[in-house]
């Protein structure tokens, strides 16, 4: 089974700038996470989908970051303007069932704000 | 609170040695948790994972423990190998009235001595 894929591994920007991560989870996975790992921290939840419905966003700073579902299968997160604190990386992940079923990860983007 | 903690940010083994990493979950309605494995450079990995109606549950060369009266969990590696290092995050999974999550905790670093 092909794990989940996520483009680009690495970006560099500068602040203000604006910047786009894509994830395709496995395949018949209806529930997809993103989550924002600061470099010595554990992933921290930014959004849950549930097939191309948001089910849980209080921890995305709305105010400029944003995240799609179209047709239920890719994502996209994305980060307009982009601060210095925004330099993580940036994991997708994909759930087979809605709970009690573990997570599988990509190997994230790097994204450095400068 | 939302937390999931862990006793010691890093631990450092004999190879061949057993390993066990601890954390501490704060949300006592969690009814299911996970342990992640992640190299550098890599998305967590999935080790093993237990359901809160059990107390014990063991894979290959792991054993996860789950204290609910204490609101611990355990990780145990049998016959640590060069390959175990790497940082080890618990996660538990969080259900409010409207939806179910998974929360990370910040990791431990495990080293190999040889």
């Amino acid at each position: 089974e092909a794990g989940v894929a996520q483009s680009p591994r690495y970006k560099i920007i500068e602040k203000r700038q604006s910047v786009a991560f894509w994830c395709n989870p496995i395949s018949g996975h209806a529930t997809l996470y993103w989550y924002q790992q600061i470099l010595g921290q554990g992933p921290k939840l930014l959004i849950q989908f549930q097939n191309n419905g948001v089910v849980d966003d209080s921890q995305l700073p709305k105010d400029r970051f944003s995240a799609e579902r179209l047709k239920g299968v890719d994502s996209t997160l994305k980060i307009q303007p982009a601060k210095l604190e925004d330099s993580a990386v940036y994991l997708c992940a994909s759930q087979q069932g809605s709970y009690n079923s573990p997570l599988h990860f990509g190997n994230g983007t790097r994204l450095t704000v400068t | 609170g939302e937390s999931v903690g862990l006793h010691l940010p890093t631990l450092s083994v004999q190879e061949g040695d057993n390993s066990i990493i601890n954390c501490a979950y704060s949300n006592s309605a969690s009814d299911y948790f996970i342990w992640y494995k992640q190299e550098s450079g890599k998305g967590p990995q999935f080790i093993i994972d237990i359901r809160s109606n059990m107390d014990k549950r063991q894979g290959q060369r792991v054993t996860v423990l789950l204290n609910k009266t204490v609101k611990h969990l355990s990780l145990q590696i049998a016959a640590t190998q060069p390959g175990d290092s790497a940082v080890y995050f618990c996660a538990e999974n969080i259900r409010d009235s409207s939806a179910s999550k998974i929360i990370f905790g910040s990791g431990t670093r495990l080293s190999i001595r040889p």
